[in-house]
């Protein structure tokens, strides 16, 4: 059963552009949402991550919008750069390990 | 501060050999995980701790053992490894079990 399902699977924007990425869970009891990124050959590392008591929450370039009422939440990144390029992977968690997404593959062109 | 440590880097085995993959952590977390990576597919848990001592089974725990012996270390073994088992290991660790977690540089493992 996949409880995160992470949509589009692959992105390319240019440069200053704004990609989106949407994430579903089902779990309704999930009470911690993180976004994690990935470089080629190296571990995720935590990029933002969200609660569900709150609808926005911005960090530098990257924005989290959360629709508790839907169970979606979404990665904005303004004004994309190459060095955005990278796998993204949604999460969410209940006091326990962390349910990922599949992925979306992200390629900012210069 | 080095945060969490793999060994090895990468790996080739045999199928039905036994192997241990190492996790060392220095952040003195509570929580620690092991995922594996697979391609469309992301990372499933596979087992984690909740503190020195304690063990959980993940989303694909079988033919994986784990142990907690201490804070700081966390390996994974693969009794008798299978084909299926090739993937890409990442270990983790969290001051709260699910929440903030940090990730190892991963363990490239290849059984044949």
């Amino acid at each position: 059963q996949q409880q995160v399902k992470q949509s589009p699977q692959s992105l390319i924007v240019q440069k200053g552009g704004i990609p989106i990425i949407n994430c579903a869970y089902e779990n309704t009891a999930f009470d911690y949402f993180p976004w994690y990124q990935q470089f080629p050959g190296k571990g995720p590392a935590l990029l933002i991550a969200i609660r569900p008591d709150v609808s926005e929450k911005k960090e530098g370039r990257f924005t989290i919008s959360f629709n508790k009422s839907a169970k979606q939440f979404s990665l904005h990144i303004m004004d994309s750069q190459p060095g955005d390029s990278a796998t993204y992977f949604c999460a969410a968690s209940r006091r326990r390990a962390l349910t990922f997404g599949s992925g979306t593959r992200l390629q900012v062109q210069p | 501060i080095a945060g969490i440590t793999q060994a090895p880097t990468s790996q080739i085995l045999a199928a039905g050999r036994r192997m241990t993959l190492r996790c060392t952590q220095d952040m003195r977390h509570n929580a620690m995980y092991w995922y594996r990576q697979d391609l469309g597919l992301g990372l499933r848990l596979i087992h984690y701790s909740n503190t020195a001592g304690t063990t959980g089974k993940g989303e694909v725990p079988d033919g994986y053992s784990v142990s907690r012996a201490n804070t700081d270390d966390f390996p994974l073994t693969l009794a008798s490894a299978v084909p299926s088992q090739t993937s890409v290991y990442f270990c983790a660790s969290s001051e709260i079990l699910g929440r903030e977690q940090f990730f190892g540089p991963g363990t490239r493992l290849t059984v044949l």
